[in-house]
C-alpha cells in the first residue's frame, strides 16, 4: 500500500533562518506531488505541484521554493524565513494527473519567532 | 481561476441531528467536487466526492448534492455521532485534477453530546 511521510512535524525557526521539510511517498511510482499551506480559516492554499522529477511548477508568489530530486521526494525550502511563513504544511501526493484524490502527509507545524 | 465560498464557517449539532455545509464555486467548467475531512491534529482525508454527471451521491451517512445550474454544492451529515466532530473542506476542479483543486476555507462541525 501507499504511505506518504512529512518531516518534521513541528519546526520552530527564527527569522531569517534557512528552512527544510521533506516529503517522501512509499508504494507508487511517478506521483504528483503537491505542498499545501493551511492557514487558520483560509483552507488549503496550493503552494506548489509537480508531475515529474525536476519538474516543478508554482501557483503563488512567495518566499519559497520545492525541489523534486528523486521521484517520490518532495522538498520545500525557503533560504530565510519571514514571520508571515509561520503556518501548517501539507505534503500530498495523487496517483494520476487526472484523479482527483489527495492523500495527505502528517502535516508539519512551522513557527517563525 | 475558481473560487470556493463555504458556509458555514463553524456549526454545532446535538447528537443524533443532520448537519448540511454548503459551498458555492465561480467556474462553470468546474466537474469534480470533493470532501474533505480533518479531524483535530490528523491529516484532511477524502470522505465523498462527486463528478457533474450526477446530482446526488451517498455513502452511509453522508451524502453530497450537486447544483450545476447554480454553481453550489452541499455536504449532508445524518444522525451525527460525535466522531463526526471535525473541519470539513470543500474544494471544485476543473477538469477533474487534483492539481486544479480550490479548496473552500473550511467548517469546523462540533456535534454535542
Amino acid at each position: 500500500s501507499q504511505t506518504i511521510h512529512q518531516w518534521p512535524a513541528t519546526l520552530v525557526q527564527p527569522v531569517g533562518s534557512p528552512l527544510s521539510l521533506e516529503c517522501t511517498v512509499e508504494g507508487t511510482s511517478n506521483p504528483n506531488l503537491y505542498w499545501y499551506r493551511q492557514a487558520a480559516g483560509r483552507g488549503l492554499q496550493l503552494l506548489f505541484y509537480s508531475v515529474g522529477i525536476g519538474q516543478i511548477s508554482s501557483e503563488v508568489p512567495q518566499n519559497l521554493s520545492a525541489s523534486r530530486p528523486q521521484d517520490r521526494q518532495f522538498i520545500l525550502s525557503s533560504k530565510k524565513l519571514l514571520l508571515s511563513d509561520s503556518g501548517f504544511y501539507l505534503c500530498a501526493w495523487s496517483a494520476d494527473y487526472n484523479t482527483g484524490e489527495l492523500f495527505f502527509g502528517e502535516g508539519s507545524r512551522l513557527t517563525v519567532l | 481561476g475558481e473560487n470556493v465560498e463555504q458556509h458555514p464557517s463553524t456549526l454545532s449539532v446535538q447528537e443524533g441531528d443532520s448537519a448540511v455545509i454548503k459551498c458555492t464555486y465561480s467556474d462553470s467548467a468546474s466537474n469534480y467536487f470533493p470532501w474533505y475531512k480533518q479531524e483535530l491534529g490528523k491529516r484532511p482525508q477524502l470522505i465523498i466526492d462527486i463528478r457533474s454527471n450526477v446530482g446526488e451521491k451517498k455513502d452511509q451517512r453522508i451524502a453530497v448534492t450537486l447544483n450545476k445550474t447554480a454553481k453550489h454544492f452541499s455536504l449532508h451529515i445524518t444522525e451525527t455521532q460525535p466522531e463526526d466532530s471535525a473541519v470539513y473542506f470543500c474544494a471544485a476542479s476543473e477538469g477533474g485534477s487534483a492539481r486544479q483543486l480550490t479548496f473552500g476555507s473550511g467548517t469546523q462541525l462540533t456535534v454535542l453530546p
